[in-house]
């Protein structure tokens, strides 16, 4: 039982620059979170999931776009890498019932130059 | 949902209980606080939550002080393990998109040092 895990750990792109982070999960959770965390400050919500084929915006949505094609699985991409998009980012899932823990992967560290 | 104020960091020997206050003076009857802590570049780790009653776990105790305005997280024996970011987080149990997928929503927190 993995939990949750995130792919790549680190990764370094140039500005303009498209990739995809990818977050499974083994708990068969329904939801699933994409948070960002910039230096000193506390994690923000970029986009989640309550369930495989839907995704709905976070807090910081802007750039970014997302998919939950599988249950198991939400992807995260950047179309056009700006370098305000270096941050470290985490991704959680949740099984949507009470009391309704979130479970954290090991976060992608991503520097834009 | 209710905002939360904590200090900014704590020191704590080690071996000692570490208590960790948090001010949610707004906090509505239909919320819970949660607590949530970050050792260095991992992923956030769930403690413990509740909504009136103090709660105990394995990990930590939550005191919830009887009008809700704060808590108090408390940990036994504190570890070097245990330091760490600290997050409180107050908020309804809200589920669906509609609802905003009962999402959490970190501050700053405090930053937790056990020391020998």
């Amino acid at each position: 039982n993995a939990g949750v895990t995130q792919t790549p750990k680190f990764r370094v792109l140039k500005t303009g620059q498209s990739m995809t982070l990818l977050c499974a999960q083994d708990m068969n959770h329904e939801y699933m979170y994409w948070y960002r965390q910039d230096p000193g400050m506390g994690l923000r919500l970029i986009h989640y999931s309550v369930g495989e084929g839907t995704t709905a915006k976070g807090e910081v949505p802007d750039g970014y776009n997302v998919s939950r094609l599988k249950k198991q699985n939400f992807l995260l991409g950047l179309e056009s890498a700006a370098p305000s998009q270096t941050s470290v980012y985490f991704c959680a899932s949740a099984m949507g019932l009470a009391p309704d823990t979130q479970y954290f992967g090991p976060g992608t560290r991503l520097t834009v130059l | 949902d209710a905002k939360t104020t904590q200090p900014t960091s704590m020191d704590c020997a080690e071996g000692r209980a570490a208590n960790l206050p948090c001010n949610h003076s707004t906090i509505s009857g239909n919320e819970y606080v949660y607590w949530y802590r970050q050792i260095h570049s991992q992923g956030p780790q769930y403690i413990i939550h509740g909504l009136k009653n103090n709660e105990t776990n394995e990990m930590a105790s939550l005191i919830i002080t009887e009008d809700r305005k704060s808590s108090t997280l408390i940990l036994p024996h504190a570890t070097l393990r245990d330091t760490a970011v600290y997050y409180c987080i107050v908020r309804v149990t809200e589920y669906g998109v509609t609802g905003g997928g009962n999402k959490l929503t970190f501050g700053t927190g405090t930053q937790l040092k056990v020391e020998l």
